[in-house]
């Protein structure tokens, strides 16, 4: 069974630091990879979606990057502003013909001005 | 502006009662799904649909009910038999490749927050 884990589950960091967060899955036989942002008691927003084939994808200053065979992906953000303050999801999608995203529980972010 | 509409935003429901959770969509896609959210951990998935007339059980179906009459349109049922019910709902839809799972990222709508009263 697919298990997905974000470490930390919380981070608090000055403005204008770059971060990294993590994210690792059990099972390497996946479709795709998607990182997300919540506000709270808002939906998610689609940040970044990797396929199984690629290795990274870059918007703006965010960075994912997927190693399928260690069951990593890592977000990057750089020179973080407070309104980077949210959760980011990580969720991965099967390898079956189904479309399901297992999520990870979050990292919860916080930037001070 | 295409996108997920979600209804009501906030929902209270009383013990033993069922109540409907709307979710209708404007971007023709095919797949649509429900999830839900509890406090401080990631989303669960309860049902999902690739066409009309068609749905799936997910991980937590057990208390709740689906139908799919409309592409647009995929409403939840929470029934009386779910025991605990209090919890953040998210809707989604993404589109479905022929040949496998989407190769686009989902759509979220943004939740109703259900309350057991």
């Amino acid at each position: 069974k697919q298990e997905v884990t974000q470490i930390p589950a919380a981070l608090s960091v000055p403005e204008g630091e770059n971060l990294v967060l993590n994210c690792s899955f059990t099972d390497s036989a996946i479709y795709n990879l998607q990182w997300f942002r919540q506000d709270p008691g808002k939906g998610l927003t689609s940040l970044l979606l990797i396929q199984s084939s690629q290795r990274e994808q870059t918007s703006g200053r965010l960075n994912a990057s997927l190693d399928k065979s260690s069951g990593r992906s890592t977000l990057y953000i750089a020179a973080s502003q407070p309104g980077d303050s949210a959760t980011y999801l990580c969720a991965v999608c099967g390898s079956g013909n189904t479309g399901k995203l297992i999520f990870g529980q979050g990292t919860t972010l916080q930037v001070k001005p | 502006d295409g996108g997920i509409t979600q209804s009501p935003k906030y929902l209270f429901r009383k013990e033993g009662q069922n109540v409907t959770l709307s979710c209708e969509q404007n971007l023709n896609h095919d797949a649509m799904y429900w999830y839900r959210q509890d406090p401080g951990q990631g989303l669960r998935l309860i049902y999902y649909s690739q066409i009309v007339n068609d749905f799936q059980k997910g991980d937590i179906a057990e208390g709740y009910s689906v139908s799919r009459e409309k592409k647009e349109s995929f409403p939840l049922t929470v029934t009386s038999a779910q025991k605990n019910p209090t919890a953040f709902y998210l809707c989604a839809s993404s589109i479905l490749d022929a040949t496998g799972p989407p190769n686009y990222g989902y759509t979220f709508g943004s939740g109703t927050r259900l309350t057991v009263v």
